[in-house]
């Protein structure tokens, strides 16, 4: 069975700081990956995804991930955080057979002046 | 940009009432979804819907749960006696396909059972 792991909780930032926000998953098939940002009061958004090609993707906001097969882990990553990018990120990863997504738990990024 | 579209936006209900949920998903998407977030915890998988029948479900959608689409448009997840415990925010998704599409999000329903 597959399953999602964000390891941090909460990460809290300054403003113009690097970020990583940590996904590892467990599944033993080919998966597609995605990153949804939530903020405040709002529904998910698609961040970006990883599909197949390049390992490393760009998504929306500056953001970005690399898919590590052989670490089974999809990290996000932004060189330079802006106090709009404090939301809740969620990682999520889709079996190549299966409709449906599973998230992990979730990371709040807080971005601090 | 077309969006996924959930009414009411919050909903306040007594327990052992029934409520439905509804979505409105893109248009040309034929794959739809309800997912729910209870406060602090994860996003769950509640159901799948493809070609006017449930294609997979998560041991939460129970026989209190059944959803339609009883349009072209309409997609609704149907509460049948709401327990305290069902207090979340649902979320409606859709997708054009299956697994390699991405899932476009409503903005949710915040459900309230008192």
């Amino acid at each position: 069975a597959q399953s999602v792991t964000q390891l941090d909780s909460q990460v809290p930032v300054f403003e113009e700081a690097p970020v990583e926000l940590r996904c590892n998953y467990s599944s033993s098939v080919s998966v597609y990956l995605f990153w949804y940002v939530q903020y405040p009061n709002q529904g998910l958004q698609l961040l970006l995804k990883y599909l197949s090609g390049s390992t490393l993707v760009k998504g929306i906001n500056g953001f970005e991930a690399e898919f590590n097969k052989s670490q089974t882990s999809f990290h996000l990553r932004k060189p330079s955080v802006h106090i709009s990018d404090t939301a809740e990120y969620f990682c999520a990863v889709r079996e190549g057979s299966q409709g449906n997504l599973i998230f992990g738990k979730g990371t709040k990024l807080s971005v601090k002046p | 940009e077309p969006e996924v579209t959930q009414t009411p936006s919050h909903q306040v209900t007594q327990m052992g009432q029934e409520v439905i949920l509804r979505c409105v998903p893109i248009s040309n998407h034929l794959y739809f979804y309800w997912y729910r977030q209870i406060l602090g915890q994860k996003v769950e998988f509640l159901v799948s819907f493809y070609n006017n029948e449930i294609s997979e479900k998560s041991e939460i959608f129970d026989d209190q749960f059944s959803v339609e689409r009883p349009d072209g448009s309409n997609f609704t997840l149907k509460i049948r006696s709401t327990k305290l415990e069902d207090s979340a925010m649902y979320f409606c998704a859709s997708s054009y396909r299956e697994s390699n599409s991405p899932l476009h999000f409503g903005n949710g329903t915040r459900l309230t059972v008192t």
